[in-house]
């Protein structure tokens, strides 16, 4: 079946230091979602990518999708603690109606 | 204020017992989702339903039902088959199909 595949599983930073995390899939994907869950919460859609090579920013998040639609990265700057939490990638194929969710990766940021 | 609620918060669940968790969202959105997660994993999806009255599996049916009687509504029962119930259960729902998803706060199933 259809998998998104999320690394790395856990990353450990000191504040300030930048932070990455990768997705990848099998198939080409559609569109590409990111979600931030704080620990003991809910997830929370991050942003949408959906065109080729398309990067998107917010403040210090900066989202990339692959040309060849098939793998996407979150990047954050200058981590805050306040950026703590588990990130999910997660992807839908075309024809489909299933957003597949990665793993994730939980990030901790020590002050 | 829009949004999703999911009730109880928490949930204990006896042996051979069935357990229903409620979902109502007041988005209007047309589609809603049940997924599961457990510790260090992703979600995996249960059910989905993309109008009333239609719904279907998703990667992890065995055990679960779900009715969509109302658009507002997509309960989700956890049945006896179910013989690894614990986890934290997050209901969705979006717009339509490959949109945003909108999460409530979850309900967290224990067994007794």
């Amino acid at each position: 079946g259809q998998q998104v595949m999320q690394i790395p599983q856990y990353q450990h930073v000191q504040e300030g230091e930048d932070f990455t995390t990768y997705c990848n899939s099998s198939t080409t994907l559609s569109n590409i979602q990111w979600y931030k869950q704080r620990p003991g919460g809910h997830p929370v859609f991050l942003i949408q990518l959906v065109k080729s090579g398309e990067v998107k920013k917010q403040k210090r998040l900066t989202f990339q999708f692959g040309e060849a639609k098939k793998n996407s990265s979150l990047h954050i700057t200058a981590t805050q603690t306040t950026d703590v939490g588990t990130y999910f990638c997660a992807g839908d194929y075309t024809g489909g109606f299933k957003t597949i969710f990665g793993a994730g990766t939980r990030l901790f940021v020590k002050a | 204020d829009g949004g999703i609620t999911q009730s109880p918060k928490y949930l204990f669940r006896k042996e051979g017992q069935n357990v229903t968790l409620s979902c109502e969202q007041n988005l209007n959105h047309d589609a809603m989702y049940w997924y599961r997660q457990d510790p260090g994993q992703g979600l995996r999806l249960i059910y989905y339903s993309q109008i009333v009255n239609d719904f279907q599996k998703g990667d992890i049916a065995e055990g679960y039902s779900v009715s969509r009687e109302k658009k507002e509504s997509f309960p989700l029962t956890v049945t006896s088959a179910q013989k690894n119930p614990t986890a934290f259960y997050l209901c969705a729902s979006s717009t339509r199909g490959a949109e945003k998803l909108f999460f409530g706060s979850g309900t967290q199933l224990s067994v007794l």
